[in-house]
């Protein structure tokens, strides 16, 4: 398998529920990125991974905890989330984190509906 | 603040050309970028520019004018297939990535 894939693709959980999304990348990547993309706005950055270490939260509510176990997986485990949390996941992994010519490259993304 | 700003829609013919454009204020500047999306699918790499200049890939061009803050993605001989959003990205100085709303193309036959 190749790139960067993400399960589920599709997920409804109710405001009380728990549950993780799993992104892993088949590219030999030593950064890895969770966004939000809602409707007609802008990809909103979560968290930044460089070699299994945070370097970057962007102010996400704590509802939202990371993990990185190695530089090939990346989870975002939810928690007693809002309806406003809805939106599709999307999990980047790029060569390094800071590197002048970086591309980032995504996975397809878990489309995410809390009730 | 950091802004990019790029068109919500536009609808283009089958074979036709089509130039989005994207507009920037970033605190500094470390390249552009170029993606495609199709609905329900992963963004991918279409272009990078960090020069000013046009990149030219197949029926792809990229252009960037850094003194304007302004880039355009021009699709050439479109195709149904091309119908998608396309989003425009800045490094800035932090080598972040800020990001546009995406500029959803309809092609029509």
């Amino acid at each position: 398998e190749t790139g960067v894939t993400q399960t589920p693709r599709h997920l409804v959980m109710g405001m009380t529920n728990k549950k993780s999304l799993k992104c892993e990348q088949h590219l030999g990547h030593n950064a890895m990125y969770w966004y939000k993309q809602s409707a007609k706005k802008p990809l909103e950055l979560m968290f930044v991974y460089s070699l299994e270490e945070r370097v970057e939260n962007n102010s996400v509510p704590s509802r939202f905890s990371p993990e990185c176990p190695n530089s090939s997986h990346l989870f975002l485990h939810l928690h007693t989330l809002q309806p406003e949390d809805s939106a599709l996941y999307l999990c980047a992994s790029s060569p390094t984190s800071g590197g002048a010519v970086d591309t980032q490259y995504f996975g397809p993304g878990t489309r995410l509906t809390v009730l | 603040g950091q802004n990019i700003d790029q068109p919500t829609e536009m609808t283009a013919t089958e074979g036709a050309i089509v130039q989005i454009n994207c507009t920037y204020q970033t605190s500094g500047f470390n390249g552009l970028f170029w993606y495609q999306q199709h609905a329900g699918e992963a963004p991918t790499f279409l272009s990078y520019n960090v020069l000013d200049g046009l990149e030219e890939k197949g029926r792809f061009s990229s252009f960037l004018s850094r003194s304007k803050g302004y880039s355009y993605l021009l699709l050439k001989e479109l195709q149904m297939k091309d119908s998608a959003s396309y989003l425009c990205a800045v490094r800035d100085s932090n080598y972040q990535l800020i990001w546009g709303a995406g500029t959803k193309l309809i092609i029509k036959p």
